[in-house]
This record gives C-alpha cells, sequence and structure tokens, in this order.
C-alpha cells in the first residue's frame, strides 16, 4: 500500500531557529513528493515537489525539502522559522491504486513559530 | 491570474439532503480533483475528472458524484446526506492528469459543509 506519514502531529521552534517538519513515504515505483501548508479556514498551497534529480528541492518562501531514497524521507527545512510560518503542513505522495493516480495525503503537521 | 475558485465557501444542510459543491479551475488547466478533508486530518481523495472523464475515483461511496464542463469547471454532488459527510471540501486543478510527470495541483479554497 502506498502511505505517508507524518510522525510529529506539532513541531514548536523559536523564530529565527531552523526548523524541520518530517516526512516518510512508502510507495512502489519513483515517488513523486510534495510538500503543501494550510493556514486557518484556506485551502492548501502547493510549496515544493521532488519527481527526479537533486535531492534538494527548493520552494516558495524560503522552504527547501530533502529527498532520502535509502530513508525513504522526505523532511521539510527552513534555515530560519518566521512567526507568519505557523500553518499545517501536509506532505503528499503521488501514488497509483488500481490504475488511478491520485495524491495521498499525510495527517499533518502543525507548526508553531514563537517569537 | 486567478486561482481555484469554489462556491459557496460555507454550506449548512441537514441529513437526507443533497448538496451541489462548484469548482473553477485555473485558466488552461484541464484537470480537476476532489477532495473531503475532516477535521484533524489530510485531504482524502475523492475523484479526478480530465477532460471531461472521470480519470480516478477514491473509496467514496456512490452517494457521492461528479462531473466536469466542457469549460473545464466541475461540480461534485453529494445526496443523501450523513452527520459524518461534515467536512471542507477541497477542489485542486492542474494542467494535465495525474498520471503526467509534470502534474502539479494547485488547490482551491474549500467549501465547508455542515450536516447537522
Amino acid at each position: 500500500a502506498q502511505s505517508v506519514a507524518q510522525p510529529e502531529d506539532q513541531v514548536n521552534v523559536a523564530e529565527g531557529n531552523p526548523l524541520t517538519v518530517k516526512c516518510t513515504y512508502s510507495v512502489s515505483g519513483n515517488p513523486y513528493l510534495f510538500w503543501y501548508v494550510q493556514y486557518p479556514n484556506r485551502g492548501l498551497q502547493f510549496l515544493l515537489k521532488y519527481i527526479t534529480g537533486d535531492n534538494l528541492v527548493k520552494g516558495s518562501y524560503g522552504f527547501e525539502a530533502e529527498f532520502n531514497k535509502s530513508q525513504t524521507s522526505f523532511h521539510l527545512k527552513k534555515p530560519s522559522a518566521l512567526v507568519s510560518d505557523s500553518a499545517l503542513y501536509f506532505c503528499a505522495v503521488r501514488g497509483l491504486t488500481s490504475g488511478t493516480y491520485k495524491y495521498i495525503f499525510g495527517t499533518g503537521t502543525r507548526l508553531k513559530v514563537l517569537a | 491570474d486567478a486561482g481555484v475558485t469554489q462556491s459557496p465557501t460555507h454550506l449548512i444542510k441537514t441529513r437526507g439532503q443533497q448538496v451541489t459543491l462548484r469548482c473553477s479551475p485555473i485558466s488552461g488547466h484541464k484537470s480537476v480533483s476532489w477532495y473531503q478533508q475532516v477535521l484533524g486530518q489530510g485531504p482524502q481523495f475523492i475523484f479526478q475528472y480530465y477532460e471531461k472523464e472521470e480519470r480516478g475515483r477514491g473509496n467514496f461511496p456512490d452517494r457521492f458524484s461528479a462531473r466536469q464542463f466542457p469549460n473545464y469547471s466541475s461540480e461534485l454532488n453529494v445526496n443523501a446526506l450523513l452527520l459524518g459527510d461534515s467536512a471542507l471540501y477541497l477542489c485542486a486543478s492542474s494542467l494535465a492528469g495525474a498520471g503526467s510527470s509534470t502534474d502539479t495541483q494547485y488547490f482551491g479554497p474549500g467549501t465547508r459543509l455542515t450536516v447537522l
């Protein structure tokens, strides 16, 4: 079965410190991986994706993610957190099930950046 | 450019009623997907439409149906509403179908459905 796991329900980090939001995946074949962010009462905003190539992917708002095939991980990172980064973050993998491609989302990690 | 738009923003229905949610994709996008996001969970895939044809269906009952129009907008219909259908319904659009290697889905703000 194809799946995504976000092991932390919440991550707290001080403003200005580096942040990491963890994601591990299970998928057959080459993984297509995504990170989205959701602000209160809003839809999901695309941050970045990994399709192939460089294991370090740069995205919007200073975020980046590191793909690690041996550890089946795709952790989201930012060198210096802002209070405005506080939101709900979702990792997703594109999976193929019964001939249907679909995005499979994790349960989300709430990031809280403290001033 | 306008992003994905959805209407209505909020909706309150009672059990047994029927509801129709609407979505307009980003201009030039031909694929629309629908997701259900229950409070505290990640979005769950319901349908994908590409070029007006259903290309994928998630594990949802037949009470859920959808269609895509010639202008690529889409409607999601839910019949015989249950309390458990209360959720945020998200629409996402992409240039091509999900099988494309360049596919990225862009989400609308969602419709908050409350079933009483």
